[in-house]
């Protein structure tokens, strides 16, 4: 297996536009994470599917964050309208249950201006 | 949910020398705690775990200590070297619980040569 698969790498955007982040899980892992990476506030929960149902989405700063994961190898990350204190580290991490380690992806670096 | 304290922020050692970083958690029923590191522009990834029916395991220069009693647990490398440099993070949970693993803030080792 390659791993947990992000795309793009880097994204660098203007302030008022859609930013789509999208990954790809491990095959066979049930569970999929996003996280946030800042220096400011660390490693952030943002939400959390099981079996492509979304199960804790507290993590979301706001309404402008959404996140879909519409079959089981597939989950994307949208921000709508960016600003620039998005900028951060977005990863998105599968597991094969709950508790077990999760792997994470490359990441893809947000730059807002 | 489980709260997870690390300590120190950052670690500053000489090549050579031994790190210790150390983490305490609140919920007495976690039983299985992982360690990750983060190299600089890479993603968190597994370095060492331990389940709490041990006290010690050690892989090569790391090893990892669980005192249960105290609800803290500890990540040791011996003889440092500059590649150890990281960001560490430990985290916790328990195995088939009902939440997923608590991450702790990170440690951010520099080892200078």
């Amino acid at each position: 297996d390659a791993g947990v698969i992000q795309s793009p790498r880097h994204e660098v955007t203007e302030m008022g536009q859609e930013v789509t982040l999208r990954c790809k899980p491990i095959s066979g892992h049930d569970y999929l994470f996003w996280y946030r990476q800042t220096m400011m506030r660390g490693l952030e929960l943002l939400i959390y599917f099981n079996n492509n149902v979304p199960i804790d989405d507290s993590g979301m700063p706001e309404d402008r964050f959404s996140a879909k994961m519409p079959n089981a190898s597939f989950s994307t990350l949208k921000i709508q309208p960016s600003e620039p204190r998005d900028s951060a580290v977005y990863f998105c991490a599968s597991s094969w249950g709950k508790t077990d380690t999760q792997y994470f992806g490359p990441g893809t670096r947000l730059t807002v201006l | 949910g489980e709260n997870v304290e690390q300590h120190p922020s950052t670690l500053s050692v000489q090549e050579g020398d031994s790190a210790v970083i150390k983490c305490t958690y609140s919920d007495s029923a976690s039983n299985y705690f992982p360690w990750y590191k983060q190299e600089l522009g890479k993603r968190p990834q597994l370095i060492i775990d331990i389940r709490s029916n041990v006290g010690e395991k050690k892989d090569q220069r790391i090893a990892v200590t669980l005192n249960k009693t105290a609800k803290h647990f500890s990540l040791h490398i011996t003889e440092t070297q500059p590649e150890d440099s990281a960001v560490y993070f430990c985290a916790a949970s328990i195995t088939g619980g009902s939440y997923i693993p608590t991450f702790g803030r990170g440690t951010s080792l520099i080892v200078h040569p």
